[in-house]
């Protein structure tokens, strides 16, 4: 049982390069989300998904695309990089929401971007 | 929305000294108040919660207060060691609907020894 695995951990881009940043789970959990972390800042969703399918957008969605097409995988495609999105991003899944009320939000190890 | 205050955004303490971290939320209707802990490099993980219909939650020397009139909640951390240092992060969530967490700004926490 991995959790939550993110790739890659570290990434050098530049600007108006395209990636994805992957994040598979492995727990059968409905509820996925990606959060970037900024200083000073702390959490904030990026996009969310309730279950294969189903995605939405969060508090900072722009220039970002994601897609659910199983339960397990919720990709993160950064469709033109900016120094702006210079970050670390987490992908995160719970089994009871979103939040993980009743249940804990398991957070992936992290993949730090840097835009030049 | 959902706003989330934290302080203090740094917090230096003496091993064996008490912690103090404060949050304030913005929505009356919110009900589930997690909080995180982030070691250096490392992924946030839930350390204790509380939700509304309670007012204080004890896990050994970790503890969680809430004031729903004040719309404001803290952690209590006593006995502290080095291994608490971390950045931890509060959050509020109204556990109806689509739920989204939202987070503090987080506290930096160093305990010397």
């Amino acid at each position: 049982n991995a959790g939550v695995t993110q790739t890659p951990k570290f990434q050098v881009l530049k600007t108006g390069q395209s990636m994805t940043l992957q994040c598979a789970q492995d727990m059968n959990h409905e509820y996925m989300s990606w959060y970037r972390q900024d200083p000073g800042m702390g959490l904030r969703l990026i996009h969310y998904s309730v279950g294969a399918g189903i995605t939405d957008q969060g508090e900072v969605p722009n220039g970002y695309n994601v897609s659910r097409s199983t339960t397990e995988d919720f990709p993160l495609r950064l469709l033109s990089a900016a120094p702006s999105q210079t970050s670390v991003y987490f992908c995160a899944s719970s089994y009871s929401g979103l939040a993980g009320v009743d249940g804990e939000l398991f957070f992936g190890e992290g993949s730090r971007l840097t835009v030049l | 929305g959902e706003n989330v205050e934290q302080h203090p955004s740094t917090l230096s303490v003496q091993e064996g000294d008490s912690a103090v971290i404060k949050c304030t939320y913005s929505d009356s209707a919110s009900n589930y108040f997690p909080w995180y802990k982030q070691e250096l490099g490392k992924r946030p993980q839930l350390i204790i919660d509380i939700r509304s219909n309670v007012g204080e939650k004890k896990d050994q020397r970790i503890a969680v207060t809430l004031n729903k009139t004040a719309k404001h909640f803290s952690l209590h951390i006593t006995e502290t060691q080095p291994e608490d240092s971390a950045v931890y992060f509060c959050a509020a969530i109204k556990d109806t609907g689509f739920q989204k967490l939202v987070f503090g700004t987080g506290t930096r926490l160093l305990v010397s020894p």
